[in-house]
């Protein structure tokens, strides 16, 4: 089972800061098939990246990913108000278990 | 457009059954994965069962590996997970997520609202 671990638990930025939020494997991950999701409080996780780096149909161009093998990260570049949520990272590159990052909390500071 | 509605969820006491469905539209059900993924109050996301678009091969996590039976009816679009010898640490929102493709290793690009299953006495 690949366990994903995500980082920092929580980032309190300011609406118009950057964001940086980490994901980090404890394996390779094949052909980089690590998905980015948001959820917002009292609603249903959105998908906003898969395969590491490319961006969900609607998701606006200031999400972006990056990353490859072990480590991955989810860039806001300007935080608006709707992006404050939680974010989790997820492996699809092998055999279930599927697993989830713990999740990465951006509030408001 | 894309809709997934859950149902079946409720209280049940510890050691009891409960099963919920998800009710698909918008796509072709039977060209898809779906799956079942929950998440317990103030807590993350923990994939629970998968099942294959033809319903020919099925997934559990260890935390429910056979006590939760996973299905699906192709003709109701419909997926259905069966869940017995329930715990309280079972106590979670229950998501049905569509695959992306029709196997097993999928990310999930819909999600239902979600229905509460809570396991007390």
């Amino acid at each position: 089972e690949i366990v994903l671990t995500q980082s920092p638990g929580t980032l309190s930025l300011s609406p118009g800061e950057g964001a940086t939020l980490s994901c980090r494997a404890s394996q390779s991950i094949n052909n980089n098939y690590l998905a980015w999701y948001q959820q917002k409080y009292g609603q249903a996780p959105r998908l906003l990246i898969y395969g590491a780096s490319s961006r969900a149909t609607g998701i606006p161009d200031r999400f972006s990913g990056s990353g490859s093998g072990t480590d991955f990260t989810l860039t806001i570049s300007r935080l608006e108000p709707e992006d404050f949520a939680v974010y989790y990272c997820q492996q699809y590159g092998s055999s279930p278990p599927l697993t989830f990052g713990g999740g990465t909390k951006v509030e408001i500071k | 457009e894309v809709q997934l509605l859950e149902s079946g969820g409720g209280l049940v006491q510890p050691g009891g059954s409960l099963r919920l469905s998800c009710a698909a539209s918008g796509f072709t059900f039977n060209n898809y994965a779906m799956s079942w993924v929950r998440q317990a109050p103030g807590k993350g996301l923990e994939w629970v069962s998968g099942i294959s678009n033809s319903g020919g091969s099925t997934f559990y996590a260890d935390s429910v590996k056979g006590r939760f039976t996973i299905s699906r009816d192709n003709s109701k679009n419909t997926l259905y997970l069966q869940m017995n010898s329930l715990r309280a640490e079972d106590t979670a929102i229950y998501y049905c997520a569509k695959g992306h493709v029709g196997g097993s290793t999928v990310r999930f690009d819909y999600w239902g609202q979600g229905t509460l299953v809570t396991v007390s006495s």
